[in-house]
């Protein structure tokens, strides 16, 4: 039983393109988290959401837009993709928003954008 | 601004030798952190945490180090394994930041048989 799942593994496209991730978790978590990691491995939390309510909205482009349609399903939809954006996407969650609940972390996605 | 880094990008070790792997901070503000263990193609693995009203925590295996004067945290591996091969990152909160993580570069740890 997988607690994290992202939807898909792999996504290449072409500049300009929209995509969207996919993220569910069914540990019964009231906050999930989307992060990027580059390809240096620097891992940097992009955005979260506690309950459907934005709570931590990091120095993201606005062409990046999560949507949280129930607390287990984080979404994130990325507009006029660039190159610059290619890199892994993990979800996460964790059971409360408190700054010691551990996150678990999904396999993530690797984005490759052309 | 505040950072977590690592000292080392790669560390190679020997199977069953112990492993350490460090980690400086910047924000004397922070007052709990987190080890993860990445491996190849998966997301993070939470092993250990340590608050800042302690120095040391253990667990199977594992140990972490915790010094507030000079900003610096440790994880201790004892009898390393080659399942213990992966990248691992140091993370850093502070009480009020609500599951903002700040993560550390990585340092890959590659275990020799």
């Amino acid at each position: 039983d997988t607690a994290v799942s992202q939807t898909p593994k792999y996504l290449v496209t072409q500049m300009g393109n929209d995509k969207s991730i996919k993220c569910e978790q069914n540990l019964g978590h009231d906050t999930m988290y989307w992060y990027k990691q580059d390809s240096k491995k620097f891992l940097k939390i992009m955005f979260s959401y506690n309950n459907k309510e934005l709570i931590i909205n990091e120095t993201v482009p606005n062409r990046f837009s999560p949507k949280s349609p129930d607390k287990a399903h984080l979404n994130l939809h990325i507009n006029s993709l660039e190159l610059g954006d290619s890199a892994v996407y993990f979800c996460a969650s964790s059971q409360h928003r408190e700054f010691t609940d551990t996150q678990y972390f999904g396999p993530g996605t690797r984005l490759t954008v052309l | 601004g505040e950072s977590v880094g690592l000292h080392l990008p790669t560390l190679s070790v020997q199977e069953g030798d112990n492993s350490i792997i460090n980690c400086a901070y910047s924000n004397s503000a922070s007052d709990y952190f987190i080890w993860y263990k990445q491996e190849s193609g998966k997301g993070p693995q939470f092993i250990i945490d340590i608050r800042s009203n302690m120095d040391k925590r253990q667990g199977q295996r594992v140990t972490v180090l915790l010094n507030k004067t000079v900003k610096h945290l440790s994880l201790q591996i004892a009898a390393t394994q080659p399942g213990d091969s992966a990248v691992y990152f140091c993370a850093e909160t502070r009480t009020g930041n609500t599951g903002k993580l700040i993560f550390g570069q990585g340092t890959t740890l590659q275990v020799k048989p």
